[in-house]
């Protein structure tokens, strides 16, 4: 079965709109975090926000924020006031606490293509 | 400046060849993972290690192979048994086990294409 699931693999947005990019992911354990990156065309994966099955607040970092639904398991990006620059693929990824190994599982990823 | 050095960024290999990329990183980090990524698709995971002289399988191990001799140094080989190698090939690193919620680094990738 799929850990992390995305199932939007492109999507659209006008230039200062606001867009989400969804994601589930799956697991057991009590104690995990969950993570986007950010792949330009360039190939180089950027590290964007960050949370924590603990945290009680969403996390938020300037344009980005993650709407986390813990009951439902979806851990989903909000980029507000989208730029051209915001163009790029975009990975969801979970590390689990029970992970002996420490690694990232990542899902097939999210194009967002935007507008001017 | 800190961070992960991957070379070389673009790599021909002729079939039936072994090829090595190196992976570079001064984070001080203990954890360090090779990645492949097809086009279009997520990342999947070949090698990691948590440990200079330990390293495991990840989830498509098969015709590649690592060291890890030093802390910094991570590299992978490709090995000619893989049989279909040309993609796109990424090295990450973390803090390790103790800091399990802290984000991993990635380097710039190097792109190998079999010709």
């Amino acid at each position: 079965a799929q850990k992390i699931t995305q199932t939007q693999p492109g999507m659209f947005v006008q230039e200062k709109e606001a867009v989400t990019l969804d994601c589930t992911y799956d697991t057991s354990d009590q104690s995990y975090g969950l993570f986007w990156y950010k792949q330009p065309s360039s190939g180089e994966m950027i590290f964007l926000i960050y949370q924590g099955s603990y945290d009680e607040q969403n996390a938020t970092e300037g344009r980005y924020s993650l709407n986390f639904q813990k009951a439902r398991k979806s851990a989903n990006l909000v980029i507000s006031a989208s730029q051209l620059g915001d163009s790029a693929m975009y990975f969801c990824a979970m590390r689990e606490g029970n992970n002996a190994g420490n690694m990232l599982t990542f899902g097939g990823g999210t194009r967002l293509m935007v507008k001017p | 400046d800190g961070g992960i050095t991957q070379s070389p960024k673009y790599l021909f290999r002729k079939e039936g060849q072994n090829v090595t990329l190196s992976c570079e990183q001064n984070l001080n980090h203990d954890a360090m993972y090779w990645y492949r990524q097809d086009p279009g698709q997520g990342l999947r995971l070949i090698y990691y290690s948590q440990i200079v002289n330990d390293f495991q399988k990840g989830d498509i191990a098969e015709g590649y192979s690592v060291s890890r001799e030093k802390k910094e140094s991570f590299p992978l080989t490709v090995t000619s048994a893989q049989k279909n190698p040309t993609a796109f090939y990424l090295c990450a690193s973390s803090m390790g086990p103790l800091s399990p919620y802290t984000e991993a680094f990635f380097g710039q990738g190097t792109r190998l294409t079999v010709v």
